[in-house]
């Protein structure tokens, strides 16, 4: 059974500061993995897709990294703001017509 | 686009009561998911749709929850009657057409309706 998780539970750092949230998964068999975005009261934002035959995704000052064999996912975020500060998920499909498996989340405050 | 559209954002009702949560989805889209996400539990895939087909009602919690999807841009998800054990907020996301699956692709996620049962 696929399970996904991410730790730390929460991080704080100050701003300008290059961080790193990690996402592990137990089944290196993944179709693809997505980093999601939450701000308190709102939706989910989807940052990056990475397909499992991908090793990372960029956009802006956000890269994500796929490492199949060693179960594992990091979304680096460069230069943080303080508007990065939000719940970032990650989550797995197993396969295309499988729903995700959703990590529990990481809570990231950035300092002013 | 608007993006995925939900009402109510918020619902207070006492136990035994019916809600009625709707979804209008990204126009284009022909994949539908209902979530909930509560504290203990996280997010939960409740039931998704195909081509307005509900395909996997397996996180469906119990006969209380029904939802449908009459058309291609609207779905409503039903909790009758309803519980305190309910209180959670209810997501809706769709996604573009995929060619392998519908969770190939990205999903995009309404602001979702946050459900207090008392």
């Amino acid at each position: 059974k696929q399970e996904v998780t991410q730790i730390p539970a929460a991080l704080s750092v100050p701003e300008g500061e290059n961080l790193v949230l990690n996402c592990s998964f137990t089944d290196s068999a993944i179709y693809n993995l997505q980093w999601f975005r939450q701000d308190p009261g709102k939706g989910l934002t989807s940052l990056l897709l990475i397909q499992s035959s991908q090793r990372e995704q960029t956009s802006g000052r956000l890269n994500a990294s796929l490492d199949k064999s060693s179960g594992r996912s990091t979304l680096y975020i460069a230069a943080s703001q303080p508007g990065d500060s939000a719940t970032y998920l990650c989550a797995v499909s197993p396969d295309s017509n499988y729903q995700l498996i959703w990590g529990a989340g990481t809570k990231l405050i950035i300092k002013p | 686009d608007a993006g995925v559209i939900q009402s109510p954002r918020h619902e207070v009702t006492e136990m035994g009561q019916e809600v009625t949560l709707r979804c209008k989805p990204i126009s284009g889209h022909n994949s539908l998911f209902w979530y909930r996400q509560t504290m203990m539990r996280g997010l939960e895939l409740l039931i998704y749709f195909n081509n307005n087909v509900p395909i996997d009602d397996s996180g469906m919690p119990e006969d209380r929850f029904s939802a449908k999807m009459p058309n291609a841009s609207f779905s409503t998800l039903k909790i009758q009657p309803s519980e305190p054990r309910d209180s959670a907020v209810y997501f809706c996301a769709s996604s573009f057409p995929g060619t392998s699956g519908p969770f190939q692709e990205t999903q995009y996620f309404g602001p979702g309706t946050r459900l207090l049962v008392l």
